[in-house]
């Protein structure tokens, strides 16, 4: 069974740039969240999309957006980069509901260096 | 005070003991909880999730979960070199769908 892929893996910005990530969750998983990973901040939340629709979204600028496609694959975007957009970003996957029992899994990340 | 708080470490333990691994939540709403672990460049890996009271064994890890307390951990026995990594926890608290808040993360070492 695949596990959640992201792509691209690495990638190189300019800031004022902007970029968009892909996420392609397990097969039959309808929940897909995204999140940012930097050394100061750690693990944050910025959107979870279950069934197409934004069911969730953390605290992070407009510059940030997202949307999920009738297959589950989701893509976030961000616009106007600036250097501290440069992080791990991450696709987490689940069944979806939000119940007791939803394992969640993540991807292997995309890593963005803004310069 | 951080949502879900855990010691930062590194908790160094040597090959074949017990690690034990802490983590407290401030929102008593909170209903699923996780523990991830994170190699130095990898995206986190499931370990284990847990939501009700009480323990919840895996192989060599065991979650242990109250509550009332409000705190959630994770115990590794026969701890091995691989297993050096950061743990990090996670909690989806109440009508949140299927967001993770985290932790810090516990660096743990655990020495030959």
């Amino acid at each position: 069974k695949a596990g959640v892929t992201q792509t691209p893996r690495y990638l190189i910005k300019t800031r004022g740039q902007q970029v968009t990530l892909s996420c392609s969750p397990i097969s039959g998983h309808r929940s897909v969240s995204w999140y940012q990973q930097t050394p100061g901040q750690g693990l944050q939340f910025l959107f979870e999309y279950f069934s197409e629709t934004q069911r969730n979204k953390g605290n992070f600028p407009g510059r940030f957006s997202g949307r999920q496609f009738s297959n589950s694959r989701s893509e976030m975007n961000v616009s106007t980069l600036e250097l501290g957009d440069s992080a791990l970003y991450l696709c987490a996957s689940s069944l979806g509901g939000g119940a007791n029992g939803n394992t969640i899994y993540f991807g292997e990340g995309s890593w963005l260096t803004v310069v | 005070q951080k949502e879900v708080e855990q010691n930062s470490g590194p908790l160094s333990v040597p090959e074949g003991a017990i690690a034990s691994l802490n983590c407290t939540y401030s929102d008593r709403g909170s209903q699923s909880f996780f523990w991830y672990r994170q190699y130095s460049g990898k995206s986190p890996e499931l370990i284990m999730f847990i939501y009700s009271n009480g323990d919840k064994e895996d192989g060599r890890f065991t979650a242990q979960l109250n509550k009332a307390s409000q705190y959630v951990s994770l115990l590794i026995r026969d701890s091995q070199p691989s297993d050096s990594a950061t743990y990090l926890c996670a909690v989806i608290r109440n009508n949140a769908g299927n967001m993770l808040t985290f932790g810090g993360g516990t660096r743990l070492m655990v020495k030959p």
